[in-house]
């Protein structure tokens, strides 16, 4: 069975800081995707990241995949309130379905 | 503007009724999901379906039943529902290997 395991699984900031989530397997994944779910809201797409070693960036959030495709992190600099929420991690796995991580919840404070 | 749009937001139940979950979507997905969220279980596939009247069980299929009789549609069914059943639940789809769209979610109280 594949498994994702994120951490930490809650974060609680101050505007301003920077932070850095965690995704882990011991499973490789021939891609990933990061997605954020509001309160309330479905998750929505924020990458994928599909060759080891891949870097991405979406304004202050920096996406990598590790070298071996078995984990991934998402840093985010200069944190703002916007930023709040459930942010999951998910692998391709077998038969076109999606591991999902069991998510990170942050908590940006003004 | 692609979507997935999911029959209701809230829904109070009570132990043993039956209940329907509808989902559609308007991009022309071959793949639809069910999945329950829950605090601190992440994620958790119930059903999914490859193409019409086709269906696979995912992680924890017990207690529920699913019905893809149109491409666009991928309906839940709490056959009798039970109070461990009350959760969030959220629908997806997908093309192949692409981006997966989620429907805002229906949260479900069973009493």
């Amino acid at each position: 069975t594949q498994l994702l395991e994120q951490s930490p699984q809650f974060l609680s900031i101050q505007e301003g800081e920077n932070l850095t989530v965690y995704c882990n397997s011991s499973s490789v994944f021939s891609s990933l995707q990061w997605y954020r779910q509001e309160p309330g809201e479905g998750p929505v797409l924020l990458v994928t990241v599909v060759t080891g070693g891949e870097v991405k960036k979406l304004k202050r959030l920096t996406f990598q995949f590790g070298d071996a495709r078995k984990d991934s992190s998402l840093h985010i600099t200069a944190a703002q309130p916007g930023d709040t929420g459930l942010y999951l991690c998910a692998g391709e796995g077998s038969f076109q379905k999606l591991v999902f991580g069991t998510g990170t919840r942050l908590l940006v404070s003004p | 503007d692609v979507k997935v749009t999911q029959s209701s937001r809230y829904l109070v139940k009570r132990t043993g009724e039956k209940v329907f979950l509808e989902c559609v979507q308007d991009m022309d997905h071959e793949n639809m999901f069910w999945y329950r969220q829950d605090p601190g279980l992440g994620l958790r596939l119930i059903y999914f379906s490859y193409d019409v009247k086709m269906k696979e069980k995912g992680d924890i299929p017990e207690g529920y039943s699913v019905s893809r009789e149109k491409k666009e549609r991928f309906s839940l069914i709490l056959e009798s529902a039970s109070t461990n059943q009350t959760s969030m639940y959220l629908c997806a789809s997908r093309r192949r290997y692409n981006e997966q769209f989620f429907g805002p979610g229906t949260r479900l109280t069973v009493l």
